[in-house]
């Protein structure tokens, strides 16, 4: 079946403009979760949805970055007044009702110049 | 706090070698679970083996096999004859079972390079 997909594959950006990243999951999955991958800091986690409780936003680095789920299904992440250290591969990935585990999307390669 | 060391920044090994990835963990949960994934060149994470940590038993899969140890807190991972096709960043990760389980903490990760 279809994977987790993400859109734009890549996007470039000036600094101070705002920026969406949009997630689709795999469908009958009920938990999404945005993670960052930059070359410094490693793999790091978001924010995760799980179903319709409130979501839990504790990986956020600012108040800059917001992410939306609607109709629990497709999911975006918001960056606004994008900064140069917000340059990152940003993952979305998904998980079924029994939570094995985390599948991931390709990416969305963040450049901000 | 949790946290995931993968010491091995990268392994360079010829084809059909054996090769280990060490992974060592900390955590103050009596209940977790604990990853492994495969990034290769492409970029796409892809997800490994999940073992919970009342399942100390290893597990082997094809030419993959996982030595959980929680007396060590490590989670080690061989890969038995390489081939050029495991060349990858390998990820070792851990969440919690309950509210954190959704927080992937990943380890930062193990370069493979299989030659031939």
């Amino acid at each position: 079946g279809a994977g987790v997909s993400q859109s734009p594959s890549n996007k470039v950006t000036e600094k101070g403009k705002d920026v969406e990243l949009r997630c689709d999951p795999i469908s009958g999955h009920t938990a999404l979760y945005w993670y960052r991958q930059s070359l410094g800091q490693g793999l790091e986690f978001l924010i995760y949805f799980q179903g319709n409780s409130a979501p839990d936003k504790s990986g956020l680095p600012s108040d800059r970055f917001s992410a939306e789920r609607t109709g629990g299904s497709v999911s975006t992440l918001t960056i606004q007044r994008t900064q140069q250290e917000d340059s990152a591969v940003y993952l979305c990935a998904s998980s079924p009702p029994d939570r094995v585990a985390q599948y991931f999307g390709p990416g969305t390669r963040l450049l901000v110049l | 706090a949790q946290k995931v060391t993968q010491a091995q920044t990268e392994i360079s090994v010829v084809e059909k070698e054996d090769v280990t990835l060490d992974c060592v963990y900390e955590t103050r949960d009596t209940t977790y679970y604990l990853f492994w994934y495969k990034q290769p060149p492409s970029g796409e994470l892809v997800f490994l083996i999940r073992r919970n940590s009342f399942d100390e038993q290893n597990e082997i899969s094809g030419r993959y096999s996982w030595n959980f140890q929680k007396s060590t807190s490590s989670f080690n991972f061989t890969i038995t004859a390489s081939q050029v096709v495991d060349s990858a960043v390998y990820f070792c990760a851990l969440s919690g079972a309950t509210d954190s389980w959704g927080k992937l903490q990943f380890g930062a990760g193990t370069q493979v390079v299989v030659t031939p």
